[in-house]
């Protein structure tokens, strides 16, 4: 079947620009989830959502970043007024439920200028 | 101390060989232990999960935990160059959902 899908996978913009990326996870799947992959900090939690609730943010490392998800299905990580910082590898993985493995999507690479 | 401790690498090891790639964790709790695969500029792809202490066998693949140790393995069998790539150990703890990764193992296998 279709795995997890993401988009765009990939993104240059510029510093102080908003960008949206998006997750399509794996259909049934209930559990989803952020992360991202920098060459210094490794792979790191953001968010994760158990429909359209998100239970633990603890991971978004500021208020410029944001997640939302809709209809149990997709979800979309905005990040406002994108910082050189921000520059990573977005991963989005789901679950089928919230006790089983986390299959991962191919990424969105995002590159600040 | 960091949560998930793994050898950088790189390790390297003859085609054909055992390669054994290991991980240490420093909560108690943790109660879900993954292995992933990541190919240079590719995501993370699953290849073992282990719940309970002891050996678990796929393929040429082998996890091996131990809770009292807080130390989960990989083994890989009859290692192939396509084997070559950084493996990552996770680590779900009790009582929350995130994946909480080692900073990776970069394995060479060589022919």
């Amino acid at each position: 079947g279709a795995g997890v899908s993401q988009s765009p996978s990939n993104k240059v913009t510029e510093k102080g620009k908003d960008v949206e990326l998006r997750c399509d996870p794996i259909s049934g799947h209930t559990a989803l989830y952020w992360y991202r992959q920098s060459l210094g900090q490794g792979l790191e939690f953001l968010i994760y959502f158990q429909g359209n609730s998100a239970p633990d943010k603890s991971g978004l490392p500021s208020d410029r970043f944001s997640a939302e998800r809709t209809g149990g299905s997709v979800s979309t990580l905005t990040i406002q007024r994108t910082q050189q910082e921000d520059s990573a590898v977005y991963l989005c993985a789901s679950s089928p439920d919230r006790q089983n493995e986390q299959f991962f999507g191919p990424g969105t690479r995002l590159t600040v200028l | 101390q960091k949560e998930v401790e793994q050898n950088s690498g790189p390790l390297s090891v003859p085609e054909g060989a055992i390669a054994s790639l290991n991980c240490t964790y420093s909560d108690r709790v943790s109660q879900s232990f993954f292995w992933y695969r990541q190919y240079s500029g590719k995501s993370p792809e699953l290849i073992m999960s282990i719940y309970s202490n002891g050996d678990k066998e796929d393929g040429r693949f082998t996890a091996q935990l131990n809770k009292a140790s807080q130390y989960v393995s990989l083994l890989i069998r009859d290692s192939q160059p396509s084997d070559s790539a950084t493996y990552l150990c996770a680590v779900k703890v009790q009582g929350a959902q995130k994946l909480v990764f080692g900073q990776g193992t970069r394995l060479t296998i060589n022919p």
